[in-house]
């Protein structure tokens, strides 16, 4: 068990570029969900997928991000134009179906993203 | 709007002594309540959880008290160690719809040797 990873671990960008996260899930986790974290707060639901489906978009994301999930395998999570207030550590997290301890979420380490 | 209210913001305590953080919720619909614990630099991990239908789960030197009725838990983690210095986050999953977790504002905790 390789646990849930997450890439680039860090990402410095300048004000208007656009950046893309990836998150690797447990292998057998089907339920993926990206938060975002910033200093002193506790993290804060952004989306939802089970399987390749978005099912949950929180109102924290605006136009300029999009998530996918393809293959329902890895994530991506995009941020277009991006502005300082972007600036959080992005989390990624997964767990199992229903019926399986479906409420145990595991975190990745994070992306760290700094807009400067 | 905080659904999930956490105190203290930080806390000292001694090795060997007990380390209480305390949350309460408001929404009834709440039905899974995990602790999470960070490392600076690295993501939460999953401590120890509890569902409504207990009022108490003990694993290792960690402790989960629950009080439906006052909609409040909280963590008590047992002989202190240098070791569980770090930020802890309780957190709140309601029993329908999709499976998000709303988390408290974390407490940081400092073992001091």
């Amino acid at each position: 068990d390789t646990g849930v990873s997450q890439d680039p671990r860090h990402k410095i960008t300048k004000r208007g570029q656009n950046v893309t996260f990836r998150c690797d899930p447990i292998s057998e986790h089907n339920r993926l969900y990206w938060y975002r974290q910033t200093l002193g707060q506790g993290p804060e639901f952004l989306t939802y997928f089970q399987n390749e489906a978005q099912l949950e978009k929180s109102r924290l994301l605006s136009d300029r991000f999009s998530a996918e999930r393809p293959k329902g395998s890895f994530s991506t999570l995009e941020i277009q134009r991006t502005e300082q207030g972007d600036s959080a550590m992005y989390l990624c997290a997964s767990s199992f179906p229903s019926g399986r301890a479906p409420y145990e979420q595991y975190f990745g380490p994070g992306t760290r993203l700094t807009v400067t | 709007q905080q659904q999930v209210k956490q105190s203290p913001q930080s806390l000292i305590v001694q090795k060997g002594g007990i380390s209480i953080i305390n949350c309460a919720y408001e929404n009834t619909a709440f039905d899974y309540f995990p602790w999470y614990q960070q490392f600076p630099g690295k993501g939460p991990a999953l401590l120890i959880a509890i569902r409504p239908d207990v009022s108490e789960k003990k694993e290792g030197r960690f402790t989960i008290s629950f009080n439906k009725s006052a909609k409040q838990f909280s963590l008590h983690i047992m002989d202190s160690q240098p070791g569980d210095s770090a930020t802890y986050f309780c957190a709140a999953m309601p029993d329908t719809g999709f499976q998000k977790l709303v988390f408290g504002t974390g407490t940081r905790l400092l073992v001091s040797p």
